[in-house]
């Protein structure tokens, strides 16, 4: 039972490239989100999904694009990255709307030079 | 979701009880109270959550103040593992299930 699982763990790329982070959950869990951590700037929320099939926006979602196509992974997708969009990502889960809390990745650390 | 504060660093020797405090004046009777961690390059962990009852468990004891404004983690014999970043969170039930991370508060455990 892996929890959340984050690929790549870390990832160079140049400005305009192109790329897809890849979230993946063996628990089951409904509802998957995916974050930026900037530094003294916490957790901030990019998209987020309430099931298979299904998106929203979170706080930051601009340049990002995410797709949900089966219940066990969340895929986040930059088409033009930029310097702006250098941070950790981290992936979450959660089984419900009244679920006891998140399940996290380890994260994964993109550098767009 | 109602907004929390917290002081951005707190230090505690290694053994004794660190005591993690939490405002959230503009809580509301559907909030929840939930304690994150996330220690160095790591992602965030779950600790303990709360609505006005205190609540222990494995990791932790979380005390509501009887007018639910504030709340205190309780690590009670604090180790050096136990040095991370702590995360109050204040969440409604019935919402789409998204949590708002602040910037916690780091608690160093020293010797």
């Amino acid at each position: 039972n892996a929890g959340v699982t984050q690929t790549p763990k870390f990832r160079v790329l140049k400005t305009g490239q192109s790329m897809t982070l890849l979230c993946a959950q063996d628990m089951n869990h409904e509802y998957m989100y995916w974050y930026r951590q900037d530094p003294g700037m916490g957790l901030r929320l990019i998209h987020y999904s309430v099931g298979e099939g299904t998106t929203a926006k979170g706080e930051v979602p601009d340049g990002y694009n995410v797709s949900r196509l089966k219940k066990q992974n969340f895929l986040l997708g930059l088409e033009s990255a930029a310097p702006s969009q250098t941070s950790v990502y981290f992936c979450a889960s959660s089984y419900s709307l009244t679920s006891l809390g998140y399940t996290f990745g380890s994260g994964t650390r993109l550098t767009v030079v | 979701d109602a907004k929390t504060t917290q002081p951005p660093s707190m230090d505690c020797a290694e053994g004794r009880a660190a005591n993690l405090p939490c405002n959230h004046s503009t809580i509301s009777g559907n909030e929840y109270v939930y304690w994150y961690r996330q220690i160095h390059s790591q992602g965030p962990q779950y600790i303990i959550h709360g609505l006005k009852n205190n609540e222990t468990n494995e990791m932790a004891s979380l005390i509501i103040t009887e007018d639910r404004k504030s709340s205190t983690l309780i690590l009670p014999h604090a180790t050096l593992r136990d040095t991370a970043v702590y995360y109050c969170i204040v969440r409604a039930t019935g919402t789409a299930s998204k949590l708002t991370f602040g910037t916690g508060t780091r608690l160093q455990v020293t010797l």
